[in-house]
């Protein structure tokens, strides 16, 4: 069974770093991209950043691209999110999600198929 | 990036037909990208429903369909059972290389 767990969501100032995990099993985690999606309390999803297979290439939203850093360590089956400069408007949950198609050449994902249960992150003074 | 259009909400009666919208642009949507679906129970975390805009993964039930036209893709559930009330999400990624959401859509089986 593929399962993904997150890891590390906690109450932080604004202006504070977090730094998210999530454990995969149940796949050949070195084969597949990975995201990040979130989702503000009451709100739909957002997706925040990707990392491809081989983590040579990552991509971030907008919104926090600059202060979050997506990486991975395929020896340790661990996706990552380097949460630096919170708001509070980041206040969300978390999810790791697993990407469809392995080994992807020309795009650094494509769908993601399989969700963890996320994890709460909330900025505030 | 902006978010794609989908309704807030729709609602039908059991057995019935609904289809729910997401319009976005031709840098997304409407672009040779990868278009999808998710749908999300309360408390849940979101459950993969279609792909490729009109493809279901192993394992969802065949009254769930996609389809597209120019920059809207649109999901269809026929024959509504109670289990369908949900929230609703398309996606899609971007010429940016980056992916986006609809705003969500609330089905309320009535």
């Amino acid at each position: 069974e593929v399962k993904l767990v997150e890891s590390g969501g906690v109450e932080v100032q604004p202006g504070g770093s977090l730094r998210l995990s999530c454990a995969a099993s149940g796949f050949t985690f070195d084969d597949y991209s990975l995201h990040w999606v979130r989702q503000a309390p009451g709100k739909g999803l957002e997706w925040v950043s990707v990392i491809s297979w081989d983590g040579g290439t990552t991509y971030y939203a907008d919104s926090v691209r600059g202060r979050f850093t997506i990486s991975r360590d395929n020896s340790k089956n661990s996706l990552f999110l380097q949460m630096n400069s919170l708001r509070t408007e980041d206040t969300a949950l978390y999810y790791c999600a697993k990407d469809l198609i392995p080994f992807l050449q020309y795009d650094p994902g494509s769908y993601m198929d399989v969700w963890g249960k996320g994890t709460p992150v909330t900025v505030s003074s | 990036q902006s978010a794609l259009t989908q309704p807030a909400s729709v609602s039908g009666s059991p057995g019935q037909s609904i289809t729910i919208s997401c319009t976005g642009t031709s840098s997304d949507v409407g672009g040779d990208n990868y278009v999808s679906w998710y749908q999300q129970h309360p408390g849940k975390a979101p459950q993969f429903l279609i792909y490729d805009v009109s493809k279901r993964p192993s394992g969802v039930s065949n009254r769930f369909s996609g389809s597209r036209s120019g920059n809207t893709a649109s999901l269809t559930i026929s024959g509504l059972q109670a289990e369908d009330e949900a929230d609703y999400y398309c996606s899609s990624y971007t010429s940016a290389s980056t992916w986006v959401f609809g705003g969500g859509t609330k089905l309320t089986v009535l």
